[in-house]
């Protein structure tokens, strides 16, 4: 399996709602990644998990949650959003970050859950 | 993170080669180079990386300068499919925590 599986696809959600996007990969890697990209935008990084410690937030609002419950699990858990923060968010996995060439490891993306906030 | 500057935008003829240039003047020693791209309505997908010596594989060439201030991503013959927004990334050997930064991208446009 190398594919990133990333559900739902598409997510409709009113400013008061809380919901989740999941993100899953089984191809042993212990990385894993949320990006947020608007429209014709470069994806711009949220979050990284390594060996399902957070690693990165880059400073990202606290009503957006990750979580990552195992190796090969990651959510995003969404409340009391805004109507900008509507886009395409992406997850990412790869090859564990400790090492000295983890500098060379690759990224697998999803395809993206689009959210659209009411 | 070391800054990359790649044109907005090129067009390319189908079945003819492409280069994309990237500038990374401010690259360090032991900084990989890795070029993505983005489909349209798909997720980024990997094409190919680099540090110091030039690299192919089934998709892509990437031609490092000796210097290692630029980078061009030669796609051979270009097909339709190609069509996407190309990114240049420069990643830290140690990785500095994990960060995959992208910038502005190249859109690249085929035609038939």
């Amino acid at each position: 399996d190398t594919e990133v599986t990333q559900t739902p696809k598409h997510l409709v959600m009113g400013m008061t709602n809380k919901k989740s996007l999941k993100c899953e990969q089984h191809m042993g890697h212990r990385a894993m990644y949320w990006y947020k990209q608007k429209a014709k935008k470069p994806p711009e990084l949220m979050f990284v998990y390594s060996y399902e410690k957070l690693s990165i937030n880059e400073s990202v609002p606290s009503r957006f949650s990750p979580e990552c419950p195992n190796s090969s699990l990651l959510n995003l858990h969404l409340h009391a959003l805004q109507p900008e923060d509507s886009a395409l968010y992406l997850c990412a996995s790869s090859r564990g970050l400790a090492g000295l060439s983890s500098g060379a490891n690759v990224l697998t993306f999803g395809a993206g859950s689009r959210l659209t906030v009411l | 993170d070391a800054k990359t500057t790649q044109p907005n935008s090129m067009e390319s003829n189908e079945e003819e080669p492409v280069h994309l240039p990237c500038n990374h003047s401010t690259i360090s020693g032991t900084d990989y180079i890795h070029w993505y791209r983005q489909l349209p309505s798909q997720g980024p997908e990997y094409v190919i990386h680099g540090l110091t010596s030039n690299v192919n594989n089934r998709m892509a060439s990437l031609a490092i300068a000796e210097d290692r201030k630029s980078s061009t991503l030669i796609l051979h013959r270009a097909t339709l499919r190609d069509a996407a927004v190309y990114y240049c990334i420069l990643r830290a050997f140690y990785n500095q925590g994990g960060k995959l930064i992208f910038g502005q991208g190249t859109e690249l446009s085929v035609k038939p």
